[in-house]
């Protein structure tokens, strides 16, 4: 069964710097795609970014990018410039590609708190 | 805009009561999956439905029913509400393709007494 690990609860940084979160994943199967999501103080949930398994080029989008280690099973999330309003909960989530439910397995999220 | 609409956002239940939580999407996607999230901890799959008239079990049905009347809208149904059913319950809908992310609503936050 797939399963998805994000070891770090939480991290502090400060403003303007890059942070990077981890995620570690399993699953057998040799396909699947990995997203990272946002949860706000408000409780609003977002997508932020996707990475393909069978894709070598690290995704980016804005000032955010992915660190995809293929033989570590491990997808990280870095923010470079860090602002106040990055502020929140990150989540790692997993989808296999010979399913045809649409689900999407999440991690238990890294708290991030991004101080002045 | 296309969007996931859930009510309502909040409920206080007794135990042994009947709940039902709504969601209605109108992004036309064919995929909808209700979650939910225990303070602290992550989004756990309870059921998803990918047609109309059709629902599926999630990681962790029991307890819960789900209706999918339509392709817009489906519920989820808590028979006989439990204290351990307190948490936040999240909608989500995602268009078929593999490399599709979710829409989620804003939640819905159930505190059983």
């Amino acid at each position: 069964a797939q399963k998805v690990t994000q070891t770090q609860t939480s991290i502090s940084v400060v403003e303007k710097t890059t942070v990077t979160m981890d995620c570690v994943y399993e699953t057998r199967d040799s396909s699947y795609f990995l997203f990272w999501y946002k949860q706000t103080a408000s409780g609003e949930i977002v997508f932020l970014i996707r990475q393909d398994s069978y894709k070598k080029e690290n995704a980016t989008v804005g000032h955010y990018s992915l660190n995809f280690q293929k033989p570590k099973s491990s997808i990280g999330l870095i923010i470079t410039a860090t602002q106040i309003e990055d502020s929140a909960v990150y989540f790692c989530a997993m989808r296999e590609y010979n399913t045809n439910t649409g689900k999407l397995t999440f991690g238990d999220g890294t708290v991030l708190t991004v101080k002045p | 805009e296309a969007a996931v609409t859930q009510s309502p956002r909040s409920k206080v239940a007794v135990t042994g009561g009947k709940v039902t939580l709504s969601c209605h999407q109108t992004n036309n996607h064919d995929y909808m999956y209700w979650y939910r999230q225990d303070t602290g901890h992550g989004l756990r799959l309870i059921h998803y439905s990918y047609v109309a008239d059709s629902t599926e079990k999630g990681d962790i049905p029991d307890g819960y029913k789900a209706s999918r009347p339509s392709q817009e809208n489906f519920s989820l149904i808590l028979e006989l509400a439990s204290l351990s059913q307190t948490a936040v319950y999240f909608c989500a809908s995602s268009d078929r393709g593999q490399d599709s992310d979710y829409t989620f609503g804003s939640g819905t936050r159930l505190l059983v007494i």
